[in-house]
């Protein structure tokens, strides 16, 4: 089993720059959740799909962020424009049906320049 | 959401028991009692949860309290593998974590 895997695993980019971070959720894991951590605001969640249906986007920071879940392998999240502020380790992870286990990913670390 | 509250850090010895205090005095009637930690540079790993009673896995064991406002992780003999931020999550069946600032947990030779 190869568990979540991100990609890239580390991005480095210049502000206003267009980001995409993937996402392979484990196989026949039906909920997918994307979080980012900071040292100044710890681990948040950002956006959660069951069935590969959003259902509670209420921590995305604001417009520039995007998420979608076009099939059950796979995820991405945009920013667009990039920010320094937007500088984070981003986490993916995934849970079976009904099961209250997520599994993490090992996450993408975001530099914003 | 129910707010939590974990020492901020604790030290331990290594072989030693260690016990990870948590408080969750507005948990709800539903609401499970998760357990994640997370080593230094990667994601976070589960560990144990529970609801009403006190539950053992291979990893650890999770005491809750008879009126369910707090709760204690109990690693049985700790290794220097164990040092990690401890994070005690009350979570609805929405699947939902929403993580505090957890414990960090250190182990000494």
């Amino acid at each position: 089993d190869a568990g979540v895997i991100q990609s890239p695993r580390h991005e480095v980019t210049e502000m206003g720059q267009e980001v995409t971070l993937r996402c392979k959720p484990i196989s026949g894991h039906n909920s997918l959740f994307w979080y980012r951590q900071t040292m100044m605001r710890g681990l948040e969640l950002l956006i959660y799909f069951n069935n590969n249906v959003p259902i509670d986007d209420s921590g995305m920071p604001e417009d520039r962020f995007s998420a979608k879940m076009p099939n059950a392998s796979f995820s991405t999240l945009k920013i667009q424009p990039s920010e320094p502020r937007d500088s984070a380790v981003y986490f993916c992870a995934s849970s079976l049906p009904g099961h209250r286990k997520q599994f993490f990913g090992p996450g993408t670390r975001l530099t914003v320049l | 959401d129910a707010k939590t509250t974990q020492p901020n850090s604790m030290e331990s010895n290594e072989e030693e028991p260690v016990h990870l205090p948590c408080n969750h005095s507005t948990i709800s009637g539903t609401d499970y009692i998760h357990w994640y930690r997370q080593l230094p540079s990667q994601g976070p790993e589960y560990v144990i949860h529970g609801l009403t009673s006190n539950v053992n896995n291979r990893m650890a064991s999770l005491a809750i309290a008879e009126d369910r406002k707090s709760s204690t992780l109990i690693l049985h003999r700790a290794t220097l593998r164990d040092a990690a931020v401890y994070y005690c999550i009350p979570s609805s069946n929405t699947g939902k974590l929403i993580f505090g600032q957890g414990t960090t947990l250190q182990v000494k030779p």
